[in-house]
C-alpha cells in the first residue's frame, strides 16, 4: 500500500515568487493536514481539509492556502514568497472523517523549499 | 507558553545503554497521544498512539507509556539505527496535533 506521496521533494524559488506543492494522502483516506517544519519552531500546523472543506486553519499569513480535489488529493500554494518561508512542508493523511487530533495521522517525505 | 514540552532535547547513549525520553503535556480533554521517529530529511514515521493514562504499548526496542500529564518512551538495550529525532504530539478536542520540538537521540557503537 502506496504512503504518502509530496510533489515536488526539492524546490529553490526567488523572494517574491509563488509555489505549488502537491500531496497524494494513502489510498482511503480522506483527510488531509499540511505542516511546516523548521529547526527553530519545529512542526507547525498551517491547515486541514476533509472532503474539499477546509476544516482546520493554523496561524499563517493569508500567503498560505490551500485545497482539495475531489480524489482527496491536496495542493498547498504560498504567493509572494519570503526568505522565512524557507523549510521542509510535510502533508499528512488520516482515515476517517473525525476531528484531526483524534486520528493518527500519516506524514509523506516533505517538499524541501529554499527561498533565496 | 508551550503545550508538549520534550525533553532532554539531545540525548547519547551507548549502544545497550537503556533510557528514556519525556514529553509533557497541559492540554485540557486529551484526544490522543502520538509519538513518531524522524530520520534526517525524512518525514516523521508513526510509532505508537494512546489515548488513556496507564496505556502502554510496546514495539521491537521502544515502549510508551502515559500518565495525565506526561509520555514517557522508553528504549530498551538501544542500537545505532534507533538513532533519530522523537517527537511527540498530544490532539486536542477540535484542534489539530500539537507537536513537541523532539529528543535528537543518538546510539553510538
Amino acid at each position: 500500500k502506496a504512503g504518502v506521496t509530496q510533489t515536488p521533494r526539492y524546490l529553490i524559488k526567488t523572494r517574491g515568487q509563488q509555489v505549488t506543492l502537491s500531496c497524494s494522502p494513502i489510498s482511503g483516506h480522506r483527510s488531509v493536514s499540511w505542516y511546516q517544519q523548521t529547526p527553530g519552531q519545529g512542526l507547525q500546523f498551517l491547515f486541514e481539509y476533509f472532503s474539499e472543506t477546509q476544516r482546520n486553519k493554523g496561524n499563517f499569513p493569508g500567503r498560505f492556502s490551500g485545497r482539495q480535489f475531489s480524489n482527496s488529493r491536496s495542493e498547498m500554494n504560498v504567493s509572494t514568497l519570503e526568505l522565512g518561508d524557507s523549510a521542509l512542508y510535510l502533508c499528512a493523511s488520516s482515515l476517517s472523517g473525525r476531528s484531526v487530533s483524534g486520528n493518527t495521522i500519516y506524514f509523506g517525505e516533505g517538499s524541501w523549499l529554499t527561498v533565496v | 507558553e508551550d503545550q508538549v514540552t520534550q525533553s532532554p532535547e539531545a540525548l547519547r547513549l551507548q549502544e545497550g545503554e537503556s533510557s528514556s525520553l519525556n514529553c509533557s503535556y497541559t492540554v485540557s480533554g486529551l484526544r490522543g497521544l502520538f509519538w513518531y521517529r524522524q530520520d534526517p530529511g525524512k518525514g516523521p514515521e508513526f510509532l505508537f498512539t494512546l489515548y488513556s493514562a496507564g496505556e502502554e504499548k510496546e514495539k521491537e526496542r521502544l515502549k510508551a507509556t502515559l500518565t495525565k500529564k506526561e509520555s514517557f518512551l522508553h528504549i530498551t538495550a538501544p542500537k545505532p539505527e534507533d538513532s533519530a529525532t522523537y517527537l511527540c504530539a498530544v490532539g486536542e478536542a477540535g484542534t489539530a496535533l500539537i507537536f513537541g520540538k523532539g529528543t535528537t537521540l543518538s546510539v553510538s557503537s
